[in-house]
């Protein structure tokens, strides 16, 4: 079974600290992508990944960095949190080897982060 | 730049009946689309993923179809349970792109 894993359900941080929160996924997927969720808003993409030390950005990167140093493991740094980053944070993982680009999107169980 | 919209924002429906959930995006240049339910404070789960080739598919009770050129995908439950009752949003992948674009969801109730 495809399982894209994230380190925490529940975090809650204070502001100026910082942050990271970490995605696993067990499918050998090239990209791999954090989303945050907010009511009114949806699902707005930060940051992905496409390979190995590849990253580009998303929509809504500003005050937040990636890493990505194994091919499984894609972590979101908060770098001096602030309240306006609390929110629902998604990590998800597609396969995207040569001509396999038609190929589901799976997400972890979200990381609900509150930053008082 | 791609945009998808899902209507209505939210649904209520007695249980058993059929219901159909609409979803639309604007450029039809796209490398599939996927359906997914998300429970609440949880993350998404996928149902269904058409190619852009594809006109439908089917998994159990659900049945999605796609019409490329006027923009619009369907997402059809059959007999609806109280267990169907969460968020289901759409997104499109375009082409040459990573990413997915969501829609803002639809809150789907089944009342027993």
């Amino acid at each position: 079974d495809v399982k894209v894993t994230q380190s925490s359900r529940y975090l809650v941080k204070r502001t100026g600290e910082k942050v990271f929160l970490e995605c696993v996924q067990d499918m050998d997927h090239e990209n791999m992508f954090w989303y945050r969720q907010d009511p009114g808003l949806g699902l707005r993409l930060i940051y992905f990944s496409y390979d190995v030390k590849m990253k580009e950005k998303g929509d809504i990167p500003e005050g937040y960095s990636v890493s990505r140093e194994k091919k499984e493991r894609f972590s979101l740094i908060l770098e001096s949190a602030s309240t306006n980053q609390t929110s629902m944070y998604l990590c998800a993982s597609t396969l995207d080897r040569g001509r396999t680009r038609n190929t589901e999107a799976f997400f972890g169980q979200g990381t609900r982060l509150t930053v008082v | 730049k791609q945009e998808v919209t899902q209507i209505p924002a939210a649904l209520s429906v007695p249980e058993g009946e059929n219901l159909v959930l609409n979803c639309s995006f604007t450029d039809s240049a796209i490398y599939n689309l996927q359906w997914f339910r998300q429970d609440p404070g949880k993350g998404l789960t996928s149902l269904l993923l058409i190619q852009s080739s594809q006109r439908e598919q089917t998994s159990g009770r659900l049945n999605a179809s796609l019409d490329k050129s006027s923009g619009r995908s369907t997402l059809y439950i059959a007999a609806s349970q109280p267990g169907d009752s969460a968020t289901y949003l759409c997104a499109v992948r375009g082409q040459g792109a990573q990413k997915l674009v969501f829609g803002q969801g639809t809150r789907l109730t089944i009342n027993p």
